[in-house]
């Protein structure tokens, strides 16, 4: 069964550092992107950017470049997002998912974020 | 801000037919894909490419698409489709995806 798995709810202060999991099983990670979707309390979806882990290639969203940093290890089929310094409106479930495309970013086709992790909720606050 | 303008909500008498709207320049270029999200559960993804749905989907999603407006219409809705529903496509350079704000579909 093809799947992504994240890591669990996190609490954290602001200025904390974080890095949250999306384990992949099932197919083959280095040739599939995983893009991260961010969704604020209440709120609506929003791309934040898209990995590729055979080659860690990545495309970051203007309103998250910088802001975040997304990552790959190969060896335990595990991508990663990351945050230096959490604020406040940081809070928010994140999810990851699997692009089903192909070609240097997805040009060849684009069928979708086919696969989706569970989400994993981070709360900052002090 | 999105690039890609959903109506925040919609509602359809149950087994009737509903049309789902987004509207972007983008979508002249690229074929938007939709996900519907359920309370408290990840996205699924419902339609893709032009006009396709994933093993699993029900027939009654369906896509159009029309100068700058991307269409998800559901053929007799049902209580379980009672969803926020979103578009995704490329943004106007390409290289990235942007979502539209949602529309939260009520079936009465």
């Amino acid at each position: 069964e093809v799947q992504l798995v994240q890591s669990g709810a996190e609490v954290k202060k602001p200025g904390e550092s974080l890095q949250i999991s999306c384990k992949a099983s099932g197919y083959s990670f280095t040739t599939y992107w995983i893009g991260w979707v961010r969704q604020m309390p209440g709120k609506g979806l929003e791309w934040m950017g898209i990995i590729y882990p055979g080659d860690s290639d990545t495309t970051y969203s203007p309103s998250f470049q910088g802001q975040v940093t997304m990552s790959a290890d190969k060896s335990i089929s595990t991508a990663y997002l990351q945050w230096s310094s959490l604020k406040a409106s940081d809070t928010a479930t994140y999810y990851c998912a699997r692009l089903d495309c192909s070609g240097s970013s997805c040009n060849y086709y684009y069928y979708g974020m086919d696969v989706w992790g569970q989400g994993t909720t981070v709360t900052v606050s002090s | 801000s999105s690039e890609l303008t959903q109506d925040p909500a919609v509602s359809v008498a149950l087994g009737q037919t509903v049309r789902i709207t987004c509207q972007g320049d983008n979508l002249r270029s690229y074929y938007a894909t939709w996900y519907q999200q359920k309370p408290g559960q990840a996205p699924v993804l419902v339609i893709y490419s032009k006009n396709s749905r994933p093993s699993g989907i029900p027939d009654r999603f369906s896509a159009s698409s029309s100068g700058n407006t991307a269409s998800l219409t559901i053929t007799g809705a049902q209580a379980e489709d009672e969803a926020d529903y979103y578009c995704h496509s490329r943004d106007i350079s390409g290289y990235r995806w942007v979502f539209g704000g949602g529309t939260k579909l009520t079936v009465l």
